[in-house]
């Protein structure tokens, strides 16, 4: 079944630095990939979803890319503050209506001022 | 607006006694429902599904069962818990598969 590895586990960026997280995946043919952030105790917050057919995705703050043929995603923090210090997850959803997201084991952030 | 409530919040429970989890999603008729457990700093991991009342699939089992009595209620139990059973539980819903996940707040359990 599909596999997600999350890296770095552990990532400490200056403010104001770029902070990029990958994910990478073994089944070429996942369609749908999260990134998904998560404050202390508390739930898992959407950043974006992708899919398969888009490489390059921006949100507020924050670009994904996803490269296809190195079964590759990452999430690159542009400028980050002290605010985006949670921690990160990736997901993977394989096809074919399985109704399983993979999660990475996740990339706790700390953004020193 | 559709909404998702977990409870409890957070529970404290002995090695041996029972567990019972719920979930409730307003404002969305037949949801595909899903139970996560995450182990303290640890990934989450998918436990069951639910695609419909009275049908739930299981993923990973970890010694607890889950049952969809209501089409807005997911429950998840065991009669036995272990220590190992500690961490944070997550309830999912989303519209069909392939659609978006939006999670629960959450039910933080230790078990001593």
């Amino acid at each position: 079944g599909e596999q997600v590895e999350q890296r770095p586990p552990h990532l400490s960026v200056r403010e104001g630095d770029s902070a990029v997280i990958t994910c990478t995946y073994t089944d070429p043919n996942s369609y749908y990939f999260f990134w998904y952030k998560q404050e202390p105790g508390a739930s898992l917050q959407l950043l974006m979803k992708v899919f398969s057919s888009t490489e390059i995705n921006e949100g507020q703050g924050f670009t994904v890319l996803l490269n296809k043929k190195d079964k590759r995603l990452s999430l690159n923090l542009t400028a980050a503050h002290p605010g985006d210090s949670v921690a990160y997850f990736c997901a993977v959803e394989p096809t074919g209506n399985t109704r399983k997201l993979i999660f990475g084991l996740g990339t706790t952030l700390q953004v020193q001022p | 607006a559709q909404t998702i409530h977990q409870w409890p919040v957070a529970e404290i429970k002995a090695v041996g006694s029972p567990l019972s989890l719920g979930c409730t999603i307003k404002g969305k008729s037949s949801p595909n429902l899903y139970w996560y457990w995450q182990a303290t700093g640890g990934t989450l991991q998918q436990l069951f599904y639910s695609i419909t009342v009275g049908q739930v699939e299981s993923v990973v089992q970890l010694n607890l069962s889950a049952s969809r009595p209501k089409d807005d209620q997911f429950i998840l139990s065991t009669e036995k818990l272990l220590l190992s059973h500690s961490g944070f539980y997550l309830c999912a819903w989303s519209r069909t598969a392939n659609s978006d996940y939006t999670f629960g707040s959450g039910t933080r359990l230790l078990v001593i």
